[in-house]
């Protein structure tokens, strides 16, 4: 099944500072879903993007879904230190497997007051 | 409701042991599913149960790891013998049962994993 590139690694801010985090596939995704991980915690789902070039908000954070369905990104604006975690996006490893999901390696957020 | 439950949150044990993992999924979720975290490495799916059906057990690693069902409600994830890169977290997560495949809408809820560490 395909696997799901995520950049950057890591990445400190300070807070009020924009971050954004990119997933990127070499095949066509079915859908897309991002995740967040506190220090010591478990993946807490965020959203899932199904459409070509979809954009939803949640407050501070941006979701996209590419035209050719290949990339995503998340987008935090303004960042707060409660948005420290590591955010991992995940998608289906093929059309037809529906509900497994591969995960990306996570871009992990550290915020500074 | 209450969320997905794991049994133990940590586990230490010996190369060549067995241990067996517990997971509780959210009740009335059909969908079960097991990942694994080994440190520094992305979440790794392992697999898919649908009520007591394996449904995708394509991560499973080898067949040192066997996946249970029964009942089609809690699941239980074996490791024997357990080896030194069997450890890691193994997270359990449960879902609804909707829609067609692809593009179903899938929230899954993790539970809080069982730290294995294999001596």
């Amino acid at each position: 099944g395909q696997q799901v590139m995520q950049i950057p690694q890591y990445q400190h801010v300070q807070e009020g500072e924009d971050f954004t985090t990119y997933c990127n596939s070499s095949t066509t995704l079915s859908n897309i879903q991002w995740y967040k991980q506190r220090p010591g915690g478990h993946p807490v789902f965020l959203i899932q993007l199904v459409k070509s070039g979809e954009v939803k908000k949640q407050k501070r954070l941006t979701f996209q879904f590419g035209e050719a369905k290949k990339n995503s990104s998340l987008h935090i604006t303004a960042t707060q230190t409660t948005d420290v975690g590591t955010y991992f996006c995940a998608a289906p490893p093929n059309s037809n497997s529906g509900y497994a999901l591969n995960f990306g390696k996570g871009t992990s957020l550290l915020v500074t007051p | 409701e209450a969320g997905v439950t794991q049994f133990p949150s940590h586990s230490v044990i010996e190369k060549g042991q067995t241990v067996t993992l517990r997971c509780d999924p959210i009740s009335g979720h059909d969908n079960l599913y097991w990942y694994r975290r080994v440190m520094g490495k992305e979440i790794k799916f392992l697999l898919h149960f649908v009520k007591e059906s394996k449904q995708d057990e394509s991560g499973m690693p080898n067949n040192r790891f066997l996946a249970e069902r029964t009942g089609g409600t809690y699941s239980t994830l074996k490791v024997q013998p357990a080896e030194l890169e069997d450890s890691g977290v193994y997270f359990c997560a449960s879902s609804r049962l909707s829609g067609t495949s692809g593009a179903a809408y899938n929230e899954q809820f993790f539970g809080p994993g069982t730290r294995l560490t294999v001596l």
